[in-house]
């Protein structure tokens, strides 16, 4: 069973501080690697996508992959109350299936 | 900007009842798919669909389940009798590329009601 591992949280950051959402995953041929954001309700938003090791900065946004770790994280910086959201971290192994994790729910203090 | 509409946003329906949920992909993109999402739990995948065909499902889409596209816009998933457990939020995604880089994009979702 290919798996990818959220902290559910909820994780609580005051405004202005930096977020750190981690995600493993388990299966070793996976290719692509993404974080959406999910606000209660609604459905799934692409926010980063990852392909190699290393950092992808995209405004407030680094996502950071270690495939020898199977490991993949979301920073996001001077985090925002709108930034309350479930994060999900999904995995694809080149195929068209993209299997998620259950998420982390941030919660962003003002 | 382009993106994936879905509709109705709700259905309510009998158990036992065929459902027809529709989506709109994007419209350069090739591959198309369907998610759904019991409350409270992960997103899941059901099926992919590319060139008229489906080319991977998921044990969930069994053969009470279908898709098509019968037009050059539109894409429907079909649950021909539907179940308690049927009750979730589908999602309908789309992408331009296959291998690799499929970055899927999600429209709104149909909250589907078995009573």
């Amino acid at each position: 069973q290919k798996e990818v591992e959220q902290n559910s949280g909820p994780l609580s950051v005051p405004e202005g501080a930096i977020a750190s959402l981690n995600c493993t995953y388990s299966d070793r041929v996976s290719q692509s690697f993404f974080w959406y954001r999910q606000y209660s309700g609604k459905s799934p938003e692409l926010i980063m996508s990852i392909y190699s090791n290393g950092d992808k900065e995209d405004g407030r946004f680094t996502a950071q992959l270690n495939k020898a770790s199977q490991y993949v994280s979301l920073l996001i910086r001077d985090s925002q109350p709108s930034d309350s959201a479930t994060y999900l971290c999904a995995v694809s192994g080149g195929y068209q299936k993209v299997t998620f994790g259950t998420g982390t729910k941030l919660q962003v203090i003002p | 900007e382009p993106e994936v509409t879905q509709t109705p946003s709700h259905q309510v329906t009998q158990m036992g009842q065929e459902v027809i949920l529709r989506c709109v992909p994007i419209s350069n993109h090739l591959y198309f798919y369907w998610y759904r999402q019991i409350l409270g739990q992960k997103v899941e995948f059901l099926v992919s669909f590319y060139n008229n065909e489906i080319s991977e499902k998921s044990e969930i889409f069994d053969d009470q389940f279908s898709v098509e596209r019968p037009d050059g816009s539109n894409f429907t998933l079909k649950i021909r009798s539907t179940k308690l457990e049927d009750s979730a939020m589908y999602f309908c995604a789309s992408s331009e590329t296959r291998t690799g880089y499929n970055e899927q994009f999600f429209g709104p979702g149909t909250r589907l009601t078995v009573l």
